[in-house]
């Protein structure tokens, strides 16, 4: 089955600089790449995916990035706020989106933004 | 409307007993989830029901068993509750293919 290893576990950055998470998966069939934050106390919620067939993939200041060869991809967050401070999951699927194949987490990174 | 919405929030209950825990989506989703998410913040999935078909089941013990009475709604039904099924569980819904998941709120139970 697939395995997804997350790091750092935890990741303290100053308030607008960037921040990078990491995550390795090892089925080369996995397709889909979600990424989640998870506040203190509430449920995850998706903030940005991709799909095998794009590199890279961005929003506002929140950017993904997969490399297929390597089956890793990485989330950025730039200009760090403090409402930043969550804890971030990656994720990896071989369905098609998400779907009835279940996704596989990595074990979250704990972003704090330091004022 | 909460998309997906699961009750209770917080149960606390002895060793021995047996509980349950309701889910519901309103999303039109085909594609149900439990995830237990334990004291280390690790998130690992339980069961996926499609069109009222179980698809997953991830080596959880038989004491958790889920029940889908319509597409709408996945239950787990949890007998003889032991000290390590104290966690967050949460219910998620997808559309297959789709977007990825929509959790519920969870649910924090407690065994003491």
């Amino acid at each position: 089955g697939e395995n997804v290893e997350q790091h750092p576990s935890t990741l303290s950055v100053q308030e607008g600089d960037s921040a990078v998470i990491k995550c390795t998966y090892s089925d080369s069939a996995s397709n889909y790449f979600p990424w989640y934050k998870q506040e203190l106390g509430k449920r995850p919620q998706l903030i940005i995916d991709i799909r095998s067939n794009v590199g890279e993939k961005k929003d506002q200041r929140i950017a993904v990035t997969l490399n297929k060869t390597a089956k890793h991809f990485s989330l950025h967050i730039t200009e760090t706020q403090p409402e930043d401070s969550a804890v971030y999951f990656c994720a990896a699927s071989s369905g098609s989106g998400g779907g009835a194949d279940g996704l596989t987490f990595g074990k979250g990174t704990h972003l704090i933004i330091q004022p | 409307d909460t998309a997906v919405s699961q009750t209770p929030k917080y149960l606390v209950t002895q060793m021995g007993n047996d509980k349950s825990i309701k889910c519901e989506q309103n999303l039109g989703h085909d594609t149900m989830y439990w995830y237990k998410q334990d004291s280390k913040k690790f998130l690992k999935i339980m069961f996926s029901y499609n069109n009222k078909e179980l698809i997953i089941n991830e080596t959880v013990p038989n004491r958790f068993s889920p029940k889908s009475p319509d597409k709408a709604h996945l239950n787990l039904h949890i007998n003889s509750l032991e000290l390590g099924d104290s966690a967050v569980y949460f219910c998620a819904s997808s559309r297959s293919p789709g977007p990825g998941y929509t959790f519920g709120s969870g649910t924090r139970l407690t065994v003491v």
